[in-house]
């Protein structure tokens, strides 16, 4: 049973536009959500993260909302550039001691931005 | 600095082979960790190790193997390969258990196919 979903297997949006990424989540227990970038043939780097404390985290071009009660979170990419053409992943921990071994990824959204 | 290493990059390999993926991190990180990528799956840890000495299992931890005698390197051993063990393996380190405020590192990933 997936317990993180991205329902959206690709997007593609034109440069200087706005891309938003969803994920879904069902496990109750999770307090700390991740975003992932990965480029063909490389691991995946942080992007980055919210705890469920807060509902909104920004970082230059990238904003990471998180809606607790509908077990929701969204990356808002804006502008939107080529660079930014990757798979996303979305990512979710139960929190503290050692549950970050059990990180709980999505299935990934492959995003493309269009010159 | 090298980062997490993984080796090989790609490997084929027959059914009932076995075969040890190489992970060695330079960065003195005691938490370390193996996912493997399949298709429509995102990652999926498969065993992680919280210091030299200490392992444990993730989610997919059937059919593969580990150790951790140094803080250095993870390695992870395919006893006997099954066509269903073919995909992308990625270690990962990172200094902390706690996911907060905490970047994992990913390797560049090792594309394994079983025949």
């Amino acid at each position: 049973d997936q317990q993180v979903k991205q329902n959206s297997p690709s997007l593609s949006v034109q440069e200087g536009r706005i891309s938003i990424l969803n994920c879904d989540y069902t496990n109750s227990m999770f307090d700390y959500f991740l975003w992932y970038k990965k480029y063909p043939a490389e691991g995946p780097t942080f992007l980055i993260s919210i705890s469920s404390i807060k509902d909104k985290n920004e970082d230059g071009r990238f904003t990471v909302f998180l809606n607790k009660s509908a077990k929701h979170l969204s990356l808002h990419i804006v502008p939107s550039q080529p660079g930014d053409s990757a798979v996303y992943f979305c990512a979710a921990s139960a929190g503290g001691g050692t549950s970050y071994g059990k990180l709980t990824f999505g299935q990934g959204t492959i995003l493309t931005v269009h010159p | 600095n090298a980062g997490v290493t993984q080796t090989p990059k790609f490997q084929v390999l027959k059914t009932g082979q076995s075969m040890t993926l190489q992970c060695a991190q330079d960065m003195n990180h005691e938490y370390m960790s193996w996912y493997r990528q399949d298709p429509g799956m995102g990652l999926r840890l498969i065993h992680y190790s919280v210091g030299a000495g200490i392992t444990d299992q993730g989610e997919v931890p059937n059919g593969y193997n580990v150790s951790r005698s140094t803080t250095e390197d993870f390695p992870l051993r395919l006893l006997s390969a099954a066509p269903s063990q073919t995909s992308v393996y990625f270690c990962a380190s990172s200094y902390s258990l706690q996911v907060s405020g905490n970047t994992i590192y990913f390797g560049e990933g090792s594309w394994l196919t079983v025949v």
